[in-house]
Parts: structure tokens; C-alpha cells; sequence
């Protein structure tokens, strides 16, 4: 089993620029989750689905949007990236109230 | 919304030394869970506790829910350099039908070999 994968790893945007972070994962897992990670911040929630066909606001979701594909893949769209949105992006999936897996991580620069 | 409380922010110990960290939480948590991040990696899971005054350990580790539901602490006993990294607790509760973790800002550990 891979658990959970993330690609890209590394990514380098413009102001402006769109990008899509891409998640799956091959635990079978109901809920899904997307992290930013910044310096003395910890990990902040910015959208989650607890199931497949559903998806809901984090802590921190202006400027994102997401798509729960199927049960395996949930992606996060930047739109209209900012360099305030640099950052580690981590995706983590569980079985309902269960401890989460982490993914490896997208580190993001906007420029 | 939630906020947890971690301390220390940062320990800087000898090679051999034993470890303490907690959290702190002015909400209740159902499950409290000790997360190790490693540089340039994602945090992986060290302990997960689901019970008011449960103790555990795993190895080295040793971690505690504590009674009032608003704490838990991590101990690492005879560290070791390969122990270097950030420790994250993380409480999480129950919203609506939906579970969600409130993470600490992290303890990064530097141990001196």
C-alpha cells in the first residue's frame, strides 16, 4: 500500500497563476483532508469530505476550492494564486473518527 | 474556534535525557493523538489515545489522555538523536456528523548526541 500520495512535491507559481494539488489515497478511507503548514502555525484544516460527494470549509478556505473525485482522490484548486497562500500543503485521510494518514507534502511558492 | 496549547515551543537536550511535552485545551476532546514530523516529510502518527485517563505507550513513548479531557502529555525516555524532529499534538471532536483535528503549534526537539 502506498497510503497517502501527493503530487507535485515541489511548485513554483506566479501571482495569478492557477494549479490544482492532486491527493489519493489507497486505504479505503471515508474522509479526506487538506493542510497548510506554515512556520509556528501547525497545521490548519483549510476544506474536508467526510465522504465521497461531500466536502466542507475548514479553518482556513478563502482562495481554495476542492473536488472529492471519487473515494480514493481529492484535489485542491488554487485559482488565482497569492503569495500569501506559500506554503506546505499536506492531505490526510481517515476512517471516520479514527487517527488521520499523512501524505508527504506540496511545497508552494508564489512569487 | 479550537485552540490547543503546546509546550514547550522548543527543548534542546542531551543525548540520553528524558523528554516531557504537553497540551493544554480549553474545549474537550474525544481522541487526543502525537503526531512526529520529520524535515521535508509529512507528520506520522506516534500515539493515539481514545479514553479520559488512558495511558499508553509505544517503545520509548509514552503518552497520557488526561481525566479532564483537555490535556495530554508526551514523554520520550533515553533520547535519541534519530528522535530530532517537531511533535504536534492533536485533539480531535466531534462537529455535527463530522470528525475534525485542532492541531498545537508543534515542540521542535534538538538532541545533542
Amino acid at each position: 500500500n502506498a497510503g497517502v500520495t501527493q503530487t507535485p512535491k515541489f511548485q513554483v507559481l506566479k501571482t495569478g497563476q492557477s494549479m490544482t494539488l492532486q491527493c489519493a489515497q489507497d486505504m479505503n478511507h471515508n474522509s479526506m483532508y487538506w493542510y497548510r503548514q506554515d512556520p509556528g502555525m501547525g497545521l490548519r484544516l483549510i476544506y474536508y469530505s467526510a465522504s465521497e460527494g461531500t466536502t466542507d470549509k475548514g479553518e482556513v478556505p478563502n482562495g481554495y476550492n476542492v473536488s472529492r473525485l471519487n473515494k480514493r482522490e481529492f484535489s485542491l484548486r488554487l485559482e488565482s494564486a497569492a503569495p500569501s497562500q506559500t506554503s506546505v500543503y499536506f492531505c490526510a485521510s481517515a476512517i471516520g473518527g479514527y487517527e488521520q494518514f499523512f501524505g508527504p507534502g506540496t511545497r508552494l511558492t508564489v512569487l | 474556534g479550537q485552540q490547543l496549547n503546546q509546550s514547550p515551543q522548543s527543548m534542546f537536550i542531551q543525548e540520553g535525557e528524558d523528554v516531557s511535552m504537553n497540551c493544554t485545551s480549553s474545549s474537550i476532546f474525544n481522541t487526543w493523538l502525537w503526531y512526529k514530523q520529520d524535515p521535508g516529510e509529512g507528520p506520522v502518527l506516534l500515539i493515539a489515545l481514545y479514553k479520559a485517563g488512558e495511558l499508553t505507550s509505544n517503545g520509548r513513548l509514552t503518552a497520557q489522555f488526561g481525566i479532564t479531557r483537555k490535556d495530554s502529555f508526551l514523554n520520550i525516555s533515553a533520547s535519541i538523536p534519530s528522535d530530532v524532529g517537531i511533535y504536534f499534538c492533536a485533539g480531535q471532536g466531534k462537529v455535527g456528523s463530522n470528525y475534525k483535528l485542532t492541531f498545537g503549534k508543534g515542540t521542535l526537539l534538538t538532541v545533542n548526541p
